[in-house]
């Protein structure tokens, strides 16, 4: 159980469009899921906190209107990365949380974006 | 406040001998923490996690981390280094409450040598 996925795994985009990538909890239900970006041989860094019908938290320095959150229901979020720049490639991984007095996260497996 | 320590950026070591990789931490709450492994290009894997149950923690494919709280450790261990252990592996910290967000360590690559 507690299994999360992401698609798509791998994209690459043209300078200036726009790129969407889903994290889906398969089999629970995520109140809390969360964005990171890992820079190569980097450590994760959080980008943004979203909870389920509510507005994203952003970590401080993270560009909300270039990063737009979406956390419609219990089980899918989506991060888009809007008029995307070479300087956004990147991997993306997200994590759920299930319930809220249980903290440990899943995650998913990660999406390489690579723009051009 | 938390924050997690990982105290070697790099370990290498010869196939079959000991692990260690070794994590210290501060949080002003009981903390929860965990062991993550990624390999590359791949998501992040639980290898184990202490939630103030017993201090040695087992997990899986022969590693166990042991948390002591006087010298705010949680150093991860395996017996016999194999080489698919090649990676890169992370040390988690979270407090309890229901806002937590969970902090990385900056990451640890094991090498073995054959």
């Amino acid at each position: 159980g507690a299994v999360v996925s992401q698609h798509p795994s791998r994209v690459i985009c043209k300078s200036g469009t726009s790129v969407k990538i889903e994290c889906r909890s398969l089999d629970f239900q995520a109140t809390t899921m969360f964005w990171y970006r890992q820079f190569p041989k980097q450590s994760l860094m959080l980008m943004a906190t979203s909870n389920e019908g509510s507005k994203a938290t952003y970590e401080q320095g993270v560009e909300k209107d270039k990063f737009l959150i979406n956390h419609a229901s219990l089980t899918l979020s989506t991060l888009t990365v809007t008029s995307a720049h070479p300087e956004d490639s990147s991997f993306y991984i997200c994590s759920a949380r299930r319930g809220i007095s249980y903290n440990e996260q899943f995650f998913g497996p990660g999406t390489r974006l690579t723009v051009l | 406040a938390q924050s997690v320590t990982q105290l070697d950026s790099h370990v290498s070591v010869s196939e079959g001998t000991p692990v260690l990789l070794r994590c210290n931490y501060s949080s002003s709450y009981s903390p929860s923490l965990f062991w993550y492994v990624q390999h590359p290009n791949k998501g992040l894997q639980l290898l184990l996690k202490y939630t103030s149950a017993a201090t040695l923690v087992k997990g899986i494919n022969g590693f166990e981390a042991e948390f002591k709280k006087s010298e705010t450790s949680f150093h991860l261990t395996k017996p016999s280094a194999h080489m698919s252990d090649a990676a890169e592996y992370f040390c988690v910290v979270s407090d309890r409450s229901s806002a937590s967000k969970i902090i990385f360590g900056s990451g640890t690559r094991l090498s073995i040598r054959p």
